[in-house]
């Protein structure tokens, strides 16, 4: 079964860092690009960032608001991805998914953000 | 403001056909792919749609996608209390180098 479990969410206050994490199994997670996605409270989707596989490149995009604040990483050995953010802002308070984008899986390829995980959740505040 | 535009809202009675549209641009919808998702109350969003009109393993063939230009739409057929939910259409833009979700359509089944 294809599992993504995100964690490392908390209470954190404005200008603090926090780094989130999301274990994956059941999937060739070396070869997946892999989304972070949040959602603030009662708000829509927003995507905040995506890491394409190593054999594509390993890049890295971010979307507008977090650019130079949050960097995405990845760990091939661990099967796991990361979200590092700092000088966190409390607009950043969110629900944060990880999830697939663009993988490989034999001779299959999948499109989309087809696995998402449950989230973990991120308040700023003082 | 998204740069995907969606109603805010929809609505239709059992067994009834709804769409959602969802409304881009040159820069977005208009040169790559849609996708949908569907998000039900309390849990994480669920691909319907990718590539504007297949279907992942599992969703029923109730549920169909369609683009023309620079704007998509969902459609949902043989509507049923289970498809109450928010809906989201997505597009990589090319001007932002980064991926774009529409606002969402919250469907309400009356």
């Amino acid at each position: 079964e294809v599992q993504l479990v995100e964690s490392g969410g908390g209470l954190v206050e404005p200008g603090g860092s926090l780094r989130l994490s999301c274990a994956t199994s059941g999937f060739t997670f070396t070869n997946a690009w892999m989304n972070w996605v949040r959602q603030a409270p009662g708000k829509g989707l927003e995507w905040v960032g995506r890491i394409k596989s190593k054999t594509d490149g390993g890049t890295t995009d971010y979307a507008a608001p977090v650019k130079g604040r949050f960097t995405i990483s990845r760990d091939d050995s661990k099967n796991t991805l990361h979200l590092q953010m700092n000088s966190l802002e409390t607009e950043d308070t969110a629900v944060y998914y990880c999830t697939t984008d663009r993988r490989v899986e034999g001779p299959t390829l999948f499109y989309g953000m087809g696995v998402w995980g449950q989230g973990t959740t991120v308040t700023v505040s003082s | 403001q998204s740069v995907l535009t969606q109603p805010p809202s929809a609505s239709g009675t059992p067994g009834q056909r709804v769409t959602i549209s969802c409304s881009g641009s040159s820069s977005n919808t208009g040169i790559n792919y849609v996708y949908w998702y569907q998000q039900l109350p309390e849990t994480a969003p669920k691909l319907l749609i990718f590539r504007n009109n297949q279907r992942p393993s599992g969703v029923p063939d109730r549920f169909s996608g369609s683009k023309s230009g620079t704007s998509a739409s969902l459609a949902i057929s043989g509507l049923r209390s289970e498809d109450e939910a928010d809906y989201y259409c997505a597009s990589w833009d090319n001007s932002l180098s980064g991926r774009v979700f529409g606002g969402g359509t919250k469907l309400t089944v009356l």
